[in-house]
């Protein structure tokens, strides 16, 4: 099993701070690394994919960089407005002796914005 | 409105019961996935599929049982014999392979409640 690791396991900042957590992976067979941001009561969505040493992806005050060599992604928010508290979940995918390969997620960052 | 649609949403068990989760997808995917998630774990895999009547065993397979018969339908089975069964289930899907830096999209989950 893939080991996807986040840190901290939750966080609390005000709005209008910015912050940013980490995604630790194997750097060894590695194809993507997937964020995705869960809200309460709805279903998680994809932020980002990244494949390339060095990616740097950005949506609106989001974005996320990928070091596949030492094996760490961080995500950023810059400016936390409170609709951005939810659960930031990052996922590995391996091949597992598949085509399609097979997700590992870590445990998730849980972000609390407060007004 | 393309998605993922699980049913039931909040589903009580008593124990030594099977119950048969449903997930129905109208994106023309071809992979789907159904995840588990505990307090304080990450999504765990418990079975998917990458084309119809064929499926694998994910990383937490004991006490599921799954089909696809249909490409737009993988519903999951817990059995009696999953010693732990309440959770909140995920179900998913995805067009492409993972390892190719495609994502997946989420149902909006179950609830299952042993009682």
């Amino acid at each position: 099993i893939l080991n996807v690791e986040q840190s901290p396991q939750s966080l609390h900042v005000q709005e209008g701070d910015s912050t940013n957590f980490t995604c630790s992976f194997p750097s060894s067979n590695f194809y993507a690394l997937h964020w995705y941001r869960w809200e309460t009561a709805k279903s998680p969505e994809a932020l980002f994919v990244m494949t390339l040493n060095g990616d740097e992806k950005k949506k609106g005050r989001i974005s996320a960089t990928l070091n596949t060599k030492e094996g760490y992604s961080y995500l950023y928010i810059k400016g936390s407005q409170p609709e951005d508290s939810a659960t930031y979940l990052c996922a590995s995918p391996n091949a597992g002796g598949t085509s399609y390969g097979k997700l590992t997620f870590g445990q998730g960052t849980i972000l609390t914005v407060h007004p | 409105d393309g998605g993922i649609t699980q049913s039931p949403k909040y589903l009580f068990r008593k124990e030594g019961q099977n119950v048969t989760l449903s997930c129905e997808q109208n994106l023309n995917h071809d992979a789907m996935y159904w995840y588990r998630q505990d307090p304080g774990q990450g999504l765990r895999l418990i079975y998917y599929s990458q084309i119809v009547n064929d499926f694998q065993k994910g990383d937490i397979a004991e006490g599921y049982s799954v089909s696809r018969e249909k490409k737009e339908s993988f519903p999951l089975t817990v059995t009696s014999a999953q010693k732990n069964p309440t959770a909140f289930y995920l179900c998913a899907s995805s067009m492409g392979q993972l390892v190719s830096g495609n994502t997946i999209y989420f149902g909006e989950g179950s609830w299952l409640t042993v009682v």
